[in-house]
């Protein structure tokens, strides 16, 4: 049983870069979500997905896009990398009821020099 | 808008003694409250969840937590740490959003 999956594990890219990090679940789940964990900071929502072709902010959306086209899928893409989102990035996913739990990935470290 | 509030970014124990481990919530509805448990180069996983069937909820490890509305406190306890419960734990509430809002973490640090 995979849970949720997410690659790569690790990356660094240099200033101005774009890339995707991708997160993948089989539990049928409706929600996911991508976390940014830094220290002292605790994990902060970036964006979030309450279903197939729809997504929302959460509280740190600026350099990220996301998209869902599909219930299993959900990417994280960094536009122009910036050493500010130098962190280590979450996946996440529930059934979107408010007494489940989430399910998280392992996580990417992402470093941007 | 919810929020919850971890007291300490840091509590250090002795092995044997006792784990307490801080937490205090805001949200305008009845939140929904859960304790993670984050391991070293690992993802978040669930330690316990408050779903408003009983106020003390036992987890896993040894864990639990008791709610009490009346202080918005959902601090987390263990009778006895153990070396390998050294760890990042996270509280987090839910309520009509559905995403869960987390804390910003306390490190546990388990001393022979």
């Amino acid at each position: 049983n995979a849970g949720v999956t997410q690659t790569p594990k690790f990356q660094v890219l240099k200033t101005g870069q774009s890339m995707t990090l991708q997160c993948a679940q089989d539990m049928n789940h409706e929600y996911m979500s991508w976390y940014r964990q830094d220290p002292g900071m605790g994990l902060r929502l970036i964006h979030y997905s309450v279903g197939a072709g729809i997504t929302d902010q959460g509280e740190v959306p600026n350099g990220y896009n996301v998209s869902r086209s599909t219930t299993e899928d959900f990417p994280l893409r960094l536009l122009s990398a910036a050493p500010s989102q130098t962190s280590v990035y979450f996946c996440a996913s529930s059934q979107g009821t408010l007494n489940t739990e989430a399910f998280f990935g392992q996580g990417t470290r992402l470093t941007v020099v | 808008a919810q929020s919850v509030t971890q007291l300490g970014s840091h509590v250090s124990v002795s092995e044997g003694a006792l784990v307490l481990l801080r937490c205090n919530y805001s949200s305008s509805v009845p939140p929904y409250l859960f304790w993670y448990v984050q391991y070293p180069n690992q993802g978040l996983q669930l330690l316990l969840k408050y779903t408003s069937a009983a106020t003390l909820v036992k987890g896993i490890n040894g864990f639990e937590a008791e709610f009490k509305k009346s202080e918005t406190s959902f601090h987390l306890t263990k009778p006895s740490a153990h070396m390998s419960d050294a760890a990042e734990y996270f509280c987090a509430v839910s309520d009509r959003s559905y995403i869960p809002t987390f804390g910003r973490g306390t490190s546990l640090i388990v001393h022979p």
